[in-house]
C-alpha cells in the first residue's frame, strides 16, 4: 500500500522560499513508471496542479508556476520536495503530495493527507 | 477560471440518481485525453473515484459511473447517499499553456 506524507513550516514569510517534503513509502520515487507530484489547494477553491519528478530526476512544471518552482528528489531517502519561491499570501493553500501514473490516461490514484501553508508576516 | 467547466453545485434527495457535468475544449477532452473524477469528502483529500473515463478502481461502488463524449463528461451517481455528500472534481490532461494537467473548478453535492 503507498503511503505519502507531506512535511515542512506551516508558516511562512512573504518573500522567503516555501520548502516541503513528501515521504514516499510502499512505492520508489526512482520508478520510471509514476509521476511524483504537488497539487495545491487554496482556501475554500479548487485543485491547482504544481509540477512532477519522474525516474526521481526529470520534471515537468505548471507554465504558471514554473518560473518559481522546483522539484527535487531525494532517491536514498525516498523523498522528494517542493521548493516555491517569492512566495506572497496568494501561494497561502493546502499543499499534498500525490502519485501520477500514466495508463488509462494521466490521474493521481494516491494522495498525502495534505499540509497548509501560510504565508504571513 | 478553470480549464474544465464544472456546475458550482448540484443536489438530490437520498436514492436518487444525479449528474456532475465537466466541460473541456478540443485541447483536452477532444484531443482524446481521459476524465478522472475525484471526491473530496469535508477536511479530507481528494480521492480517485473514476478513471479513464469510466473505470472504477477498487473499493469504489458500482453506484458511481463515469462517461466522455466529443469535448464532454459527466459523472453519475445513482442511489445517492448521504455520505455521497463532498466536492466532486473532474481532471484531464491538456495540449495548450494552461499547463499539462488541468482540473475542473469543483461541484459541490448537497443530498437534500
Amino acid at each position: 500500500q503507498v503511503q505519502l506524507q507531506e512535511s515542512g513550516p506551516g508558516l511562512v514569510k512573504p518573500s522567503q522560499t516555501l520548502s516541503l517534503t513528501c515521504t514516499v513509502s510502499g512505492g520508489s520515487i526512482s520508478s520510471g513508471l509514476y509521476y511524483w507530484s504537488w497539487i495545491r489547494q487554496h482556501p475554500g477553491k479548487g485543485l491547482e496542479w504544481i509540477g512532477y519528478i519522474y525516474n526521481g530526476v526529470s520534471t515537468y512544471y505548471n507554465p504558471s508556476l514554473k518560473s518559481r518552482v522546483t522539484i527535487s528528489g531525494d532517491t536514498s531517502k525516498n523523498q522528494f520536495s517542493l521548493n516555491l519561491s517569492s512566495v506572497t499570501a496568494a501561494d497561502t493553500a493546502v499543499y499534498y503530495c500525490t502519485r501520477g501514473v500514466n495508463n488509462y490516461g494521466f490521474r493521481f490514484d494516491y494522495w498525502g493527507q495534505g499540509t497548509l501553508v501560510t504565508v504571513s508576516s | 477560471q478553470s480549464v474544465l467547466t464544472q456546475p458550482p453545485s448540484v443536489s438530490g434527495a437520498p436514492g436518487q440518481r444525479v449528474t456532475i457535468s465537466c466541460t473541456g475544449s478540443r485541447s483536452n477532452f477532444g484531443a482524446g485525453y481521459d476524465v478522472h473524477w475525484y471526491q473530496q469528502l469535508p477536511g479530507t483529500a481528494p480521492k480517485l473515484l473514476i478513471y479513464g473515463n469510466n473505470n472504477r478502481p477498487s473499493g469504489v461502488p458500482d453506484r458511481f459511473s463515469g462517461s466522455k463524449s466529443g469535448t464532454s463528461a459527466s459523472l453519475a451517481i445513482t442511489g445517492l447517499q448521504s455520505e455521497d455528500e463532498a466536492d466532486y472534481y473532474c481532471q484531464s490532461y491538456d495540449t495548450t499553456l494552461s499547463g499539462l494537467v488541468v482540473f475542473g473548478g469543483g461541484t459541490k453535492l448537497t443530498v437534500l
